[in-house]
């Protein structure tokens, strides 16, 4: 089992749709969750942090779901610039300093 | 304050020759991470650095590959005899340490020909 799987995609949705990813990690001891964006072989780039009560950044909502072991990114009112691939990101173990797995990613593709 | 910077930014080398990727980290970050992407794949951990200590080098192929991150100058990720297979986009990350996400550099595009 891959320590963190996503589904790979692609999400084909129109302007404007709301998009969910989701993601789960093997490791229950993991602390820090994160998303991260990556374009076109580009360096990813961090979005958002994941917390345990929730977070919202404007269009964007990321949630966990320790129990679980389930991670969600919630992308309201897309936009063509949203079109990306987005990486579902755990630390390894129970210490907040350390290799962080990434996930496939999963590719989005916003239309007109 | 400039972000992580990894040079070269493409990098072409023949069969058997040797490959070396800089990186400076963020200043102020004392931890350095390498990833490689093969084409059409994630993001693999190769190893992870403090200044002169090799803190986890569990994703680092046996054999040819070798990091260091001295008390002075930038992280260096070395390949030995490269191979075909070693053609990858080599990223390299920094965190101050804590909760904080990573800060990648643009990368090195290794070609082997």
């Amino acid at each position: 089992r891959k320590e963190v799987e996503q589904d790979p995609g692609p999400f084909n949705v129109p302007e404007g749709a709301t998009v969910a990813f989701n993601c789960t990690y093997s490791n229950s001891a993991s602390q820090s969750f994160f998303w991260y964006r990556q374009d076109c072989r580009k360096e990813p780039k961090l979005l958002m942090s994941v917390y345990s009560s929730g977070n919202e950044d404007g269009r964007f909502t990321a949630q966990l779901n320790r129990a679980s072991q389930y991670i969600s990114l919630l992308i309201r009112d897309s936009k063509l610039s949203d079109s990306a691939t987005y990486l579902c990101v755990v630390n390894s173990g129970s210490s907040n300093t350390g290799k962080l797995i990434f996930g496939q990613g999963t590719t989005l593709q916003v239309k007109p | 304050n400039a972000g992580v910077m990894q040079n070269p930014r493409h990098l072409v080398r023949r069969r058997g020759q040797e490959a070396r990727l800089r990186c400076s980290p963020m200043k102020g970050h004392s931890h350095v991470y390498w990833y490689r992407q093969l084409p059409e794949e994630g993001l693999k951990f190769m190893v992870y650095l403090q200044k002169e200590n090799i803190i986890d080098e569990s994703g680092m192929p046996k054999e040819r590959f070798s990091a260091e991150f001295p008390k002075e100058g930038p992280s260096i990720l070395r390949i030995q005899q490269v191979v075909r297979g070693d053609s990858a986009a080599y990223f390299c990350a920094s965190s101050p340490g804590g909760r904080d996400g990573y800060t990648f550099g643009s990368g090195t595009r290794l070609t082997v020909v």
